[in-house]
């Protein structure tokens, strides 16, 4: 079964600093997909990227990054120059494409880091 | 335009009471979930329907009971709510595998 582990659950760090997300998961399926969400104070799920496992490809949007590490099962998420606003619970996904036909893009979710940046 | 809609958005009850959260999508998708949220918030999901069939049954209590009028829609009723019950429960879809599941708002149930 497909498991996802975060194994920081709560960060704090003081604006402008860079930090990083860890997220580590497992999965029989050669064919997955990676995802990270953000939820702010507010507490909707906010969609932040997606990963295919064929796609080791680093990205970067903005002040965020992602390194996706197949050989360690790892997915890590980096914050350049943190703000307040990036003060949210950030969660780590899994979606297998074929657990057996029955998966249907059902995502497993790791426990969720809380990150807190502090003015 | 909301994708993905839930109502109510906060519900307080009573224990023992029986209460329903509704969810509609205008994404046009074929599959729908709810997933919970407790108060660690661990988010888990406990159904999924695809083309208004039922997929994924979490082992959830049958208290709980989702139901699927049409691929747009997926309510989730629940019998004899327990103070356990108190928690998010969000609502999501999703059109193909790989694409990531689209959030509804979430509904703050709360029992008494």
């Amino acid at each position: 079964a497909q498991k996802v582990t975060q194994a920081q659950t709560e960060i704090s760090v003081v604006e402008k600093e860079d930090v990083t997300l860890d997220c580590v998961y497992e999965t029989r399926d050669t064919t997955y997909y990676l995802f990270w969400y953000k939820q702010p104070p507010s507490g909707e799920l906010v969609f932040l990227i997606r990963r295919n496992s064929f796609d080791e490809q680093n990205e970067i949007s903005g002040r965020y990054s992602w390194n996706f590490q197949k050989s360690t099962s790892s997915f890590n998420f980096t914050i350049t120059a943190s703000q307040v606003v990036d003060s949210a619970v950030y969660f780590c996904a899994l979606s297998e494409a074929n657990a057996g036909g029955t998966s249907y893009g059902k995502l497993t979710f790791g426990q969720g880091t809380i990150l807190t940046v502090h003015p | 335009d909301t994708a993905v809609s839930q109502t109510p958005k906060y519900l307080v009850t009573q224990m023992g009471n029986d209460k329903s959260i509704k969810c509609e999508q205008n994404l046009g998708h074929d599959t729908m979930y709810w997933y919970k949220q407790d108060s660690k918030k661990f988010l888990k999901i406990m159904f999924s329907y695809n083309n208004k069939e039922l997929i994924i049954n979490e082992t959830v209590p049958n208290r709980f009971s989702p139901k699927s009028p049409d691929k747009a829609h997926l309510n989730l009723h629940i019998n004899s709510l327990e103070l356990g019950d108190s928690a998010v429960y969000f609502c999501a879809s999703s059109q193909e595998m790989g694409r990531g599941n689209y959030f509804g708002p979430g509904t703050r149930l709360l029992v008494l």
